[in-house]
């Protein structure tokens, strides 16, 4: 079964200041799919970005980035230029299941990232 | 705003109730799921509709059902709740199920089980 791990539980980061948060992956799947998500204190679970496996290149949405090295499993979400909007809980997902079945996501534990201005 | 929309947005209740939570999906996705936010359980799949019938079964609890309606709008049932109930859940749609397709997730709704 597919796995997330998120090992930050928390990070501090100066505003303006690029920050990395970890996630790692395990399957066996040889086409899968990597999302991050967004829930700011509000509760609402907001999309980032998404990394297919066989996306050639690392996939970038504005600010956010994703580093995907596959051969270590592991699809790190970049942010550039914090702002304080950027505190939040980060979730990595992976989608598990079939292309054209169903297509649950399975959530990693979060990391909670807090800007400081 | 991610299109998709749940009601209510609080919910209190005691044990042993019985709650309906709503989802309406973006206009034109025809998959939705569900997931339950928990402190001690983190975000977990629940169960997923595409066009109105069961495609997938996670974690889902006996006491909870779900079904999809013809037009595409989504409910998730809950009874004989226990204190372990209380949680954020969520309702998430996506269009039709490809590579890629992201699920875009509503506000949640907000149970607390008293």
């Amino acid at each position: 079964a597919q796995k997330i791990t998120q090992t930050q539980p928390g990070m501090f980061v100066q505003e303006k200041e690029a920050v990395t948060l970890d996630c790692t992956y395990d399957t066996s799947d040889p086409s899968y799919g990597l999302f991050w998500y967004k829930q700011p204190s509000s509760g609402e679970m907001i999309f980032l970005i998404y990394q297919g496996s066989y996306d050639q290149q690392n996939a970038t949405e504005g600010r956010y980035s994703l580093n995907f090295q596959k051969a270590r499993k592991s699809a790190n979400l970049v942010i550039s230029a914090s702002q304080l909007g950027d505190s939040a809980m980060y979730f990595c997902a992976m989608r598990d299941g079939p292309i054209q079945g169903a297509q649950k996501l399975v959530f990693g534990q979060g990391t909670r990232l807090t800007i400081n201005p | 705003d991610s299109g998709v929309t749940q009601t209510p947005k609080h919910l209190i209740t005691a044990t042993g109730q019985r709650v309906t939570l709503r989802c309406s999906p973006r206009s034109g996705d025809l998959s939705v799921y569900w997931y339950q936010q928990s402190l001690d359980q983190g975000l977990q799949f629940l169960i997923q509709y595409y066009n109105g019938e069961e495609r997938a079964k996670g974690n889902i609890l006996e006491r909870f059902s779900a079904q999809q309606f013809p037009d595409l709008h989504s409910e998730l049932n809950l009874s004989s709740l226990e204190l372990g109930d209380s949680a954020l859940y969520f309702c998430a749609s996506s269009p039709l199920v490809r590579e890629g397709e992201t699920q875009y997730f509503g506000p949640g709704t907000r149970l607390l089980v008293l």
